[in-house]
């Protein structure tokens, strides 16, 4: 069973328009912790936020910012006023414990395209 | 710099022809793992390794052979490749397997069997 869902394949936008990525993840762990990860056309993968599922206190760094809703089970991205640079597949990821470890459990990803 | 180092790149090669790929971190990390990226299915664990002389099986393991006789070092290993393993892999390293703990990645290897 997908344990985390980012429904929208692809997403286009125009430049300076706002954006959001949907995120609805499944567990049934109390202790977990949520990722996103951006993946630029150059292929690498780039960290960019961590929240644990005790804070569920929205973040913003600049223009993104992240909507963390335990009662829904989602962790929305959004980024505002975006720009060409942003364009590249993000990644929202799951961390949760397996056996005597942990797993870190990955979305399909989303690809967004912000055109000029 | 810190860094995951994968190499190579791109890989081209043909059926049965054994190859693999390498990886290397320089961040003293104790978790190192591969990843497999397939289209619309995200990335998915083949193996990790918790620390030197300790490996184990990921989600999708068949085909697949690692080691960690070194901490810095954690090679992926194809026997004899198949068509299925053509990829995009990722090679990822983190301080220790702890649930909060952020995923350095290589830059990828893009592996094709023909």
């Amino acid at each position: 069973a997908q344990k985390v869902t980012q429904a929208q394949t692809e997403i286009s936008v125009v430049e300076k328009e706002d954006v959001t990525l949907d995120c609805v993840y499944e567990t049934r762990d109390t202790t977990y912790y949520l990722f996103w990860y951006k993946q630029p056309p150059s292929g690498e993968l780039v960290f960019l936020i961590r929240r644990n599922s005790f804070d569920e206190q929205n973040e913003i760094s600049g223009r993104y910012s992240w909507n963390f809703q335990k009662s829904t089970s989602s962790f929305n991205f959004t980024i505002t006023a975006s720009q060409v640079v942003d364009s590249a597949v993000y990644f929202c990821a799951l961390s949760e414990r397996w056996d005597s470890n942990y797993q870190l459990i990955w979305g399909a990803g989303t690809k967004l395209i912000i055109k000029p | 710099e810190a860094q995951v180092t994968q190499n190579p790149r791109y890989l081209i090669t043909v059926t049965g022809k054994k190859l693999t790929v390498t990886c290397s971190q320089n961040m003293n990390h104790e978790y190192m793992s591969w990843y497999r990226q397939d289209p619309g299915l995200g990335l998915r664990q083949i193996y990790y390794s918790m620390n030197v002389e300790v490996t184990d099986k990921g989600d999708v393991p068949e085909g697949y052979k690692v080691s960690r006789k070194e901490k810095r070092n954690f090679p992926l290993i194809l026997e004899s490749p198949s068509p299925n393993q053509t990829s995009l892999y990722f090679c990822a390293s983190s301080l220790q397997a702890k649930m909060n703990t952020e995923a350095f990645f290589g830059q990828g290897t893009r592996l094709t069997v023909v």
